[in-house]
């Protein structure tokens, strides 16, 4: 229950188009849910996080939609860039859970040129 | 955003030997700290929870007498990784939350150091 679930594994898009990754939960108690950007060799840098009393946030080019129902989340990057090319790691966390991040398994984004 | 900052970066030490990460906070509190091990193409494992001026809490199958961890300051945590032998070689992370109402950052919102490569021969 305290999983959360990604995919794809790995993606490949071309410059300019559309990446979309998905992440499922099963614990209701989850409230936070954030996305990271990794690059090798560094650590994880905050993207953008949304709460479940909203459907969708959207930041520049990085898009959070959120369907509480179906307990899903996903990300989508628009216009998609090489520089974008990196891990990416959806996680959760609940209220009652001292902060504890959930992670994803994790997504290699490849954007050809 | 937030600056959380490690160090060393890299680390290379006998077998044996005992080694000392540090975690900053540089502009906010950190009520609470995390630390991370990372193998190459997986995903981020928690091994231990710190608060500020509490003992830290392990993740189940990791050994606290192995990886002494140290929160003695709003803004300094350390862990430290005993007797290293080779299989604890990894890409070990921080994260730092400030947990209070009202803080500079969101409650929940926790941000990342750069990483500490530990190889140990």
């Amino acid at each position: 229950q305290q999983q959360v679930k990604q995919s794809p594994q790995s993606l490949i898009v071309q410059k300019g188009g559309i990446s979309i990754i998905n992440c499922a939960y099963e614990n209701t108690a989850f409230d936070y849910f954030p996305w990271y950007q990794q690059f090798p060799g560094k650590g994880p840098a905050l993207l953008i996080a949304i709460r479940p009393d909203v459907s969708e946030k959207k930041e520049g080019r990085f898009t959070i939609s959120f369907n509480k129902s179906a307990k899903q989340f996903s990300l989508h990057i628009m216009d998609s860039q090489p520089g974008d090319s990196a891990t990416y790691f959806c996680a959760a966390s609940g209220y009652n859970q001292g902060g504890k991040l959930i992670f994803g398994q994790g997504t290699e984004l490849s954007v050809k040129p | 955003g937030a600056v959380v900052s490690q160090h060393p970066s890299r680390v290379i030490c006998k077998s044996g030997t005992s080694v000392k990460i540090e975690c900053r906070s540089l502009d906010f509190q950190a009520t609470t700290m995390f630390w991370y091990r990372q193998f190459p193409k997986q995903s981020l494992m928690l091994m231990a929870t710190s608060n500020e001026g509490s003992k830290a809490t392990y993740e189940q199958g990791v050994e606290k007498d192995k990886f002494l961890i140290n929160h003695a300051s709003l803004t300094l945590s350390t862990l430290t990784v005993t007797s290293a032998h080779p299989e604890d070689s990894s890409f070990y992370i921080c994260s730092a939350r400030d947990g209070t109402s009202g803080g500079r950052i969101g409650r929940d919102t926790q941000y990342f150091g750069p990483g500490t490569r530990l190889t140990v021969l």
